[in-house]
């Protein structure tokens, strides 16, 4: 299996309401990430998770929960968010040890639309 | 910002020519990739180098790093429609956490016309 699987591809969600993102891999990546991409913009780091601790957090509101249960799968718990976070989130994994050596692998992303 | 800046931000060519796009960063790294990102859809990871290396070929792409100058640059031979996308440099240094760490450039957006 050489894929980040992501879930649900598209999601509308209310300012009241509680969602979460899915990620999914098992090439044995022990770095996983979460990107945000506004249209026509680059990917923005959000988190980054190294051996299922948390690493790097990018000054992302605290609307924004990771979670990273095991090796395999991350989360990304989303509560009271605003329209202006309507954006593609992209998971993605590497192996941490090598810097990257191999690249990221990145999944297909989950299209966020917040009402 | 860690990030790199591609050079053009849009690049229309015809099938059959080369594309050229290139990179400039502002910090040492540890390597750097490009990426392909088709409309709307994930990244994909076309080719990395490392900073000990000046040039490296996969199939169709060339890509090559002067770190003296903080620069890279990615080549396309032959160039088809399929190509068409946006085209990301994303260089990877240490952070202060201990992790390594990928930050993307603005993109060139590439479209290569039948």
């Amino acid at each position: 299996d050489t894929e980040v699987t992501q879930t649900p591809k598209h999601l509308v969600m209310g300012m009241t309401n509680k969602k979460s993102l899915k990620c999914e891999q098992h090439m044995g990546h022990r770095a996983m990430y979460w990107y945000k991409q506004k249209a026509k913009k680059p990917p923005e780091l959000m988190f980054v998770y190294s051996y299922e601790k948390l690493s790097i957090n990018e000054s992302v509101p605290s609307r924004f929960s990771p979670e990273c249960p095991n090796s395999s799968l991350l989360n990304l718990h989303l509560h009271a968010l605003q329209p202006e976070d309507s954006a593609l989130y992209l998971c993605a994994s590497s192996y941490p040890a090598t810097g990257g050596a191999g690249g990221y692998t990145f999944g297909s992303g989950t299209r966020l639309t917040v009402v | 910002s860690q990030q790199g800046e591609e050079d053009p931000q849009a690049l229309s060519i015809q099938e059959g020519e080369n594309a050229t796009m290139n990179c400039s960063y502002k910090t040492s790294i540890n390597n750097l990739q490009w990426y392909r990102q088709n409309s709307g859809r994930g990244l994909v990871h076309l080719i990395l180098i490392r900073s000990n290396e000046r040039e490296k070929h996969s199939g169709r792409l060339r890509v090559t790093l002067d770190t003296s100058k903080k620069s890279s640059s990615l080549l396309i031979t032959a160039s088809r429609a399929a190509d068409t996308a946006s085209y990301f440099c994303a260089p990877s240094y240490l952070s202060g956490a201990g992790s390594y760490q990928l930050t993307f450039g603005k993109g060139t957006k590439l479209s290569v016309i039948p």
